[in-house]
């Protein structure tokens, strides 16, 4: 029973480019959550996903970050243009159903923007 | 919205001493309280939680307590061994889909 799987793991990324970041929530669960983390900080909400449905996004920036969870396929957090401060990890999460408080992470992708 | 604190940042133990990581939390409403462990290069492992009706929980070497009047958490983990280090994480849940999580504890336990 595969857990929460990321990919890529490392990603660097140049000012300006497309970063796509891709989450595979455990088998069976239906809901996904996006974190970040800056260096010595916890985990910061982003934004939560049913299939086919944003949930909530209340935690990610109003521009050039948008996430979606198509019926198929995995969960993909989009950075357009990145920029320096857009370094961090992100880590996805997986819940079985709504209302689920326990939550299962995965290993994180960390993002470097030179 | 709710804010969570945690303390201290860094903790240093001797193996086989006890561990003590503490949270306090702003929201009343917050019902659920999940610890996670990082390790370097990895996800946020859950290794305890507790729930708003009890005051305390034991797992092995790791219990949490809980006390809702004074909104504060804590969590021990005892006979600390060197795999214990990680950073460790507290959150708080007020039953919905948010989890709001502290900054983080990193534990070295010295051999």
């Amino acid at each position: 029973n595969a857990g929460v799987m990321q990919n890529p793991r490392h990603l660097v990324r140049r000012r300006g480019q497309e970063a796509r970041l891709r989450c595979s929530p455990m088998k069976g669960h239906s809901h996904v959550y996006w974190y970040r983390q800056l260096p010595e900080e916890g985990l910061k909400f982003m934004v939560y996903l049913q299939k086919e449905n944003i949930i909530d996004e209340s935690g990610m920036p109003k521009e050039r970050f948008s996430a979606e969870f198509p019926k198929e396929g995995p969960s993909i957090l989009r950075i357009q243009q990145v920029v320096r401060g857009d370094s961090a990890a992100y880590f996805c999460a997986s819940s079985p159903r709504q209302g689920a408080t326990e939550q299962y992470f995965g290993p994180g992708t960390r993002l470097t923007v030179t | 919205g709710e804010n969570v604190e945690q303390h201290p940042s860094t903790l240093s133990v001797q193996e086989g001493d006890s561990a003590v990581i503490k949270c306090t939390y702003s929201d009343s409403a917050s019902n659920y309280f999940p610890w996670y462990k990082q390790e370097l290069g990895k996800g946020s492992q859950l290794i305890i939680d507790i729930r708003s009706n009890v005051g305390e929980k034991k797992d092995q070497r790791i219990a949490v307590t809980l006390n809702k009047t004074a909104k504060h958490f804590s969590l021990h983990i005892t006979e600390t061994q060197p795999e214990d280090s990680a950073v460790y994480f507290c959150a708080a849940n007020t039953g919905g889909f948010k989890t709001i999580f502290g900054a983080g504890t990193r534990l070295f336990v010295k051999a």
